[in-house]
């Protein structure tokens, strides 16, 4: 398994503003993931975030909205861009230790409010 | 699209019962499931996984079955204890390398003492 860190564990922000969420692991991994939980749904994929290139965009989500940095193999950060009530979500980050095992484990989380 | 769904949206369970979460899925070329726990403000948990060329897996106290005629999913818990309500969420990945993987929708465990 890998010990996964997110930095903040919850925020409240104002409309409009901008918040970077950080992701920490305890280990090089290769794939790193963002996601995003709405209120009593499941995860729906953002993004993957490789080292040393950028990230690859699922349907529906933009680099602009949701800038991601990846500068090594154990961190990454995400942001969410000029938040609107409708970012409020869990955003999750999960690594992929690659090999035979195609499991990704998780991070704790940050729940974020948009008023 | 494809997607991965369950049937039930929640169950209750009593304390020491078995119970059965149930998951469909819909992509034929899924080759990994996976099952993950998810507690109230943590992040997803992995239980449990099964590759396609198998049709049942144990682990400690949970069992996973797989019917890939039916493409049905199923996590077993035995002897349900109150630690192990949650929201319960089957995902899969089709084979070749890294791939996306698709969470369904959950599941809501409440065991009640």
């Amino acid at each position: 398994s890998a010990v996964i860190s997110q930095k903040p564990s919850r925020d409240i922000c104002q409309r409009g503003t901008s918040l970077t969420i950080q992701c920490q692991v305890d280990s090089q991994v290769t794939m790193m993931f963002w996601y995003r939980q709405q209120p009593g749904q499941s995860l729906t994929l953002i993004a993957t975030a490789n080292q040393g290139s950028e990230a690859t965009y699922e349907s529906g989500f933009v680099i602009d909205k949701f800038p991601i940095s990846r500068p090594n193999l154990t961190f990454s950060t995400l942001t969410v861009s000029n938040m609107s009530p409708e970012d409020s979500s869990i955003y999750l980050c999960s690594v992929d230790r690659g090999g035979r095992s195609d499991t990704q484990y998780f991070g704790p989380g940050t729940r974020l409010t948009v008023l | 699209g494809e997607s991965v769904g369950l049937h039930l949206p929640t169950l209750s369970v009593q304390e020491g019962d078995n119970s059965i979460i149930n998951c469909a899925y819909s992509n034929s070329a899924s080759d990994y499931f996976i099952w993950y726990k998810q507690e109230s403000g943590k992040g997803p948990q992995f239980i449990i996984d099964i590759r396609s060329n198998m049709d049942k897996r144990q682990g400690q106290r949970v069992t996973v079955l797989l019917n890939k005629t039916v493409k049905h999913l199923s996590l077993q818990i035995a002897a349900t204890q109150p630690g192990d309500s949650a929201v319960y969420f089957c995902a899969e990945t089709p084979s070749g390398g890294y791939q996306k993987v698709t969470f369904g929708i959950g599941t809501k465990l409440q065991v009640i003492p």
